[in-house]
């Protein structure tokens, strides 16, 4: 089955640029998508297909794609983003939904 | 502005079974597809499966395969997940999302399989 990859943890300073990368064989050719969730609260989409920032998103959160790594870039990061990021995709040859298992983002 | 809202908390038996409900507003309600993703106790998100409204037709992880069915009822824009042969694994939040890109959700049902 297919499987992604991401780090369990980031830490960054305030101010400062996160990357928090999602790794998947030829993801390239997938839609990716990531999520932002905080503590005893439900998902909320930050990228979708790839790049794309729904409304409401800050244009901090940024996404893209390279080789066989997805990344999520949040710039001039804040307090606020502490908290753990999913990527997700859609694997065609299951017919599933996969997820990453997630990154723990800590703003120092 | 889109909503899909939950039903409450259950606490189950093990070997009983578990019946969640997601009632969507705002968006037409068989436009979408509604997936079901779990989240063990300080674990990662889990998809089960999803169902399209229009044809009630459904997919199912393997994992959950003869274990779960999902129903869409467009009289009522609801959208049932029922999960059997309860086990304390399955202590977990479920969630329904909105479509491939899962960009609304609920706010989480917790189902707690305790004896």
């Amino acid at each position: 089955s297919y499987v992604l990859t991401q780090p369990p943890s980031v830490s960054v300073a305030p101010g400062k640029t996160a990357r928090i990368t999602c790794g998947g064989n030829n993801i390239g050719s997938k839609s990716v998508h990531w999520y932002q969730q905080k503590p005893g609260q439900a998902p909320v989409l930050v990228i979708y297909y790839d790049s794309d920032r729904p409304s409401g998103i800050p244009e901090r959160f940024s996404g893209s794609k390279s080789g066989n790594t997805a990344t999520l870039t949040i710039s001039r990061v804040e307090a606020g983003d502490e908290a753990d990021y999913y990527c997700q995709v859609w694997d065609s040859s299951s017919d599933h939904v996969v997820f990453g298992g997630g990154t723990k983002l800590t703003v120092l | 502005q889109v909503q899909l809202v939950q039903s409450g908390a259950e606490v189950k038996k093990p070997g009983s079974s578990v019946k969640v409900s997601c009632k969507a507003s705002g968006a037409t309600f068989n436009s979408y597809t509604i997936n079901w993703v779990r989240q063990a106790p300080g674990q990662g998100l889990e998809w089960m499966g999803r169902i399209i409204p229009i044809s009630g037709t459904a997919d199912y992880a393997q994992k959950f395969q003869g274990r779960v069915t999902f129903i869409a009822d467009e009289s009522t824009s609801t959208a049932y997940m029922e999960l059997s042969s309860l086990r304390s694994e399955d202590t977990a939040v479920y969630y329904c999302a909105r479509g491939g890109a899962h960009d609304y959700w609920g706010q989480g049902t917790l189902v707690t399989v305790s004896s």
